[in-house]
């Protein structure tokens, strides 16, 4: 198993400019999250979907959509890239229920750059 | 509002030596918490969760509600301890506050020299 994958690995994008970051998961989990990392600040919650077919805003979402596209895959778009916005994405996973609820997997980041 | 301190930015200490990463906590409700460490090059994992009182590679971690805090202990760090550590507490998110998640602390970087 995979676990959680995300492509791309690293980006570089002008002011203005718009991308789509991928996740996948092969464990069959129902819920999964998206998160950026910047220095001193830890992991910060952009959006989370708790099962297929919803979807709903983490701690900062502004700047960004999701789309759970199936149970596997959560995408997350930054439609006009701001330098604030220069962070390493992390997507995750979890069951979502039962004793496991908070164990999340996680995938191994994208180093996003905005110039 | 619930919120995850830990104090430490960086933390070193020799091999052998005992060390504590501090984890303060705000939680209005009976918290979860966990540790999920991210040593160089990999993954962020799942290190322990206080529910489980277990101990992972000789790392235990006590939850004391009348102190707000989770730190983590280990009596004798390794080398290979070396890694950046995040408390983590599990809180209630969205507008109806149904759905649970994370919130992370800023992290410790933990440097255990030989």
């Amino acid at each position: 198993n995979a676990g959680v994958t995300q492509t791309p690995k690293f980006q570089v994008l002008k002011t203005g400019q718009s991308m789509t970051l991928q996740c996948a998961q092969d464990m069959n989990h129902n819920s999964m999250y998206w998160y950026r990392q910047d220095p001193g600040m830890g992991l910060r919650l952009i959006y989370y979907s708790a099962s297929e077919g919803t979807t709903d805003k983490g701690e900062v979402p502004n700047g960004y959509n999701v789309s759970r596209l199936n149970k596997r895959e959560f995408s997350l778009r930054l439609e006009s890239a701001a330098p604030s916005q220069t962070s390493v994405y992390f997507c995750a996973s979890s069951e979502g229920r039962g004793p496991a609820y908070n164990e999340q997997f996680f995938g191994p980041g994208t180093r996003l750059t905005v110039l | 509002a619930q919120r995850v301190t830990q104090p430490e930015k960086l933390l070193s200490v020799f091999k052998g030596a005992p060390v504590e990463l501090k984890c303060n906590y705000s939680y209005s409700g009976s918290p979860e918490l966990f540790w999920y460490v991210q040593y160089s090059r990999q993954r962020l994992q799942l290190l322990l969760r206080h529910i489980s009182r277990e101990s992972i590679k000789g790392f235990t971690a006590d939850l004391n509600k009348g102190e707000t805090s989770f730190h983590l202990k280990k009596p004798f760090a390794q080398e290979e301890d070396s890694a950046m550590y995040y408390c983590a507490l599990s809180g209630r998110w969205g507008s109806s506050g149904s759905a649970r998640q994370l919130t992370f602390g800023s992290g410790t970087q933990l440097t255990v020299l030989p």
